[in-house]
């Protein structure tokens, strides 16, 4: 069945430092979103992507869609410890399901 | 504050007992999807509801089950409980139907379920 790889399943990094996650499909995807988990909290829609190659900007957070539409990356810049959290990619898993990959857990070390 | 409510936030329960978690969808909303995180898991996929109607299942065991009423609200019922089903289970909704563009899904807090 579908699945959504994300690499890597953690990441430390010191503040300032710039962090990547990356997702990765078996198959074409219509377009695909991006969550964050806080600590304790619960996964909140960051973006969706839905153009081949598309590129999309939020402050420090850089956000891409391959242009196969197969992958997507999420690139933070200079890291803050309010960056803490979870990461996950979703796409479509079929008619209706949203398939989350593993994520990416980020530690931001002051 | 999504928008999205879930009841309850905490519940301990014992082995083999029978448990039901409610959730009500943000205001218009006609899909409500439940997801189940293990510790240190990721999300995973149950079911998920449009206007009351199933619409798609993932890894839900037979002893869970789930339906969405007339007012849009859900309940995830989960019977014999073992302590593998302790788990953070979330609720979200979407106003449509399908996983496809524009139809961003929204997460509640999430039901802590811990079986003892």
């Amino acid at each position: 069945g579908q699945q959504v790889m994300q690499i890597p399943q953690y990441q430390h990094v010191q503040e300032g430092e710039d962090f990547t996650t990356y997702c990765n499909s078996s198959t074409t995807l219509s377009n695909i979103q991006w969550y964050k988990q806080r600590p304790g909290g619960h996964p909140v829609f960051l973006i969706q992507l839905v153009k081949s190659g598309e590129v999309k900007k939020q402050k420090r957070l850089t956000f891409q869609f391959g242009e196969a539409k197969k992958n997507s990356s999420l690139h933070i810049t200079a890291t803050q410890t309010t960056d803490v959290g979870t990461y996950f990619c979703a796409g479509p898993g079929g008619y209706n399901k949203l398939i989350f990959g593993a994520g990416t857990r980020l530690a931001v070390h002051p | 504050d999504s928008g999205v409510t879930q009841t309850p936030k905490h519940l301990i329960t014992a082995t083999g007992q029978r448990v039901t978690l409610r959730c009500s969808p943000r205001s218009g909303d006609l899909s409500v999807y439940w997801y189940q995180q293990s510790l240190d898991q990721g999300l995973q996929f149950l079911i998920q509801y449009y206007n009351g109607e199933e619409r798609a299942k993932g890894n839900i065991l037979e002893r869970f089950s789930a339906q969405q009423f007339p007012d849009l609200h859900s309940e995830l019922n989960l019977s014999s409980l073992e302590l593998g089903d302790s788990a953070l289970y979330f609720c979200a909704s979407s106003p449509r139907d399908r996983a496809d563009s524009g139809n961003t899904i929204y997460f509640g807090e999430g039901s802590w379920l811990t079986v003892v």
